[in-house]
């Protein structure tokens, strides 16, 4: 099992929808939790961190973690053209000297 | 306050030769991470630099190398370069504290023919 899985894409959906991005990690002892946001050619730009359990909202985006589950998503509300990206989950792993490690991406297409 | 800045930020070598990549880091961080992004592998871990020592390593041959000095500035060398090293190459800093939050810099991207 890879430490931190998310399906790769493309995730396509029209402007104005909810975009439902999912993140799996291995490790129950995982503390921190990061959404980074990756456009073609750039490099990736942090979005949203999340250490508790719970939902956490900061404008259109909303991270959701689910320790229990080893689970973490980023929900992103009325999904614009320019959110189209390659968004990637990353986290601690402690067996690794609590480096981060971060999942392969999603790709996120919104359609105009 | 000024992000992770890298240089260069393009550079073609030739195989065989060696390399030397410069990020400093933001005001404030003593911690600088180094990653090796390509299409087929992700975002690849190479070795972490806290306070001018090496705290984490990928699993990376002995090739790759760095270095962190007292003003937090990191330099990565990669040594006898292989066609599989063009990359880009990617380092991020943060406070080094439990918190992991780290910000990219944009990247030096590495072309080996």
């Amino acid at each position: 099992q890879k430490e931190v899985e998310q399906n790769s894409g493309p995730l396509s959906v029209p402007e104005g929808a909810i975009a439902s991005l999912n993140c799996t990690y291995s490790d129950r002892g995982s503390q921190s939790f990061f959404w980074y946001r990756q456009y073609s050619g750039k490099s990736p730009e942090l979005i949203m961190s999340i250490y508790s359990n719970g939902d956490k909202e900061d404008g259109r985006f909303t991270a959701q973690l689910n320790k229990a589950s080893q689970y973490v998503s980023l929900l992103i509300r009325d999904s614009q053209p320019s959110d189209s990206a390659t968004y990637l989950c990353a986290v601690n792993i402690r067996e690794y000297g609590n480096k981060l490690v971060f999942g392969a991406g999603t790709i996120l297409r919104v359609k105009s | 306050k000024a992000g992770v800045t890298q240089t260069p930020r393009y550079l073609i070598k030739t195989r065989g030769q060696q390399v030397t990549l410069s990020c400093s880091p933001i005001s404030g961080h003593r911690s600088v991470s180094w990653y090796q992004q390509t299409p087929g592998q992700g975002l690849q871990f190479l070795f972490e630099y806290f306070s001018e020592t090496q705290r984490n390593k990928g699993n990376f041959p002995g090739r790759f190398s760095g270095r962190q000095f007292s003003n937090s500035r990191s330099e990565m060398n990669v040594s006898t370069l292989e066609l599989g090293d063009s990359a880009l190459y990617l380092c991020a800093s943060s406070f080094g504290d439990s918190s992991y939050e780290q910000y990219f810099g944009p990247g030096t991207r590495l072309t080996v023919t």
